[in-house]
């Protein structure tokens, strides 16, 4: 069964860069047939998708969050990560990170739990 | 302001029938690109709830069905029991934005 698990600091202060790691197991990160994104919900609010990757390192991400994110791959490792830079409070949320079953309308399945990021001095 | 629209809240009474609707535009499910649904139990992560408009995972019970027309998408939810209370999103796939949009999320009470 495949899981999916977050890692990273859950503290970041304004104007630095929020790290990520989704550690993959249960299948491999390498197949061709899925992508794997991330998806983050600020506290209270709803779902807003940041982007995803191929196992290639191919990437396409969100236009509003583009130029602050970036994604990478590590197959060895069967692990994805997330950098957002220059954070601000508004980018406190849950970091979710999932495989992308990507058709012409790509879905998510299955999520990670989950890693609250708070952005704060 | 989210690109798909969804109703905040809806409620109903156990074993009634239920839905949650889900607004888009001619670039998402007005332009034939299939939506999506997520159960988010409280304190949880969103689950895949029903796929490519209207199917469902294995596991999903057969209560949980959803369905296309023009622009809009719907989620039915019949013969309501309390562990269905939760948040239900809608996703899809938006040709201008030229990714993945989410509605706003809908607050299922069971009274």
């Amino acid at each position: 069964q495949l899981q999916l698990q977050e890692s990273g600091p859950g503290l970041v202060k304004p104007s630095e860069t929020l790290s990520l790691t989704c550690t993959v197991s249960g299948g491999s990160i390498s197949s061709s047939s899925y992508y794997w994104g991330w998806i983050r919900q600020p506290p209270g609010k709803g779902l807003e998708w940041i982007g995803s990757i191929y196992y290639s390192g191919s990437t396409y991400y969100n236009p509003s969050l583009k130029s602050r994110v970036t994604l990478s791959v590590d197959t060895s490792k069967n692990q994805f990560s997330l950098k957002l830079s220059s954070v601000t409070a508004a980018d406190t949320a849950v970091y979710y990170c999932a495989r992308v079953v990507v058709v012409v309308s790509s879905r998510f399945d299955p999520w990670g739990q989950g890693t609250l990021v708070t952005v704060s001095s | 302001q989210s690109v798909l629209t969804q109703p905040p809240s809806v409620s109903g009474a156990p074993g009634q029938r239920v839905t949650i609707s889900c607004t888009g535009s001619s670039s998402n499910i007005g332009a034939g690109y299939d939506v999506h649904w997520y159960q988010q139990l409280p304190g949880t992560a969103p689950k895949l709830l029903i796929y490519a408009n209207m199917n469902r995972p294995s596991g999903v019970p057969d209560r949980f069905s959803g369905s296309n027309s023009g622009t809009s998408a719907s989620l039915a939810i019949t013969g309501l029991q309390a562990e269905d209370e939760a948040d239900y999103y809608c996703q899809s796939y938006d040709s201008s934005l030229s990714g993945s949009v989410f509605g706003g999320g809908t607050k299922l009470t069971v009274l």
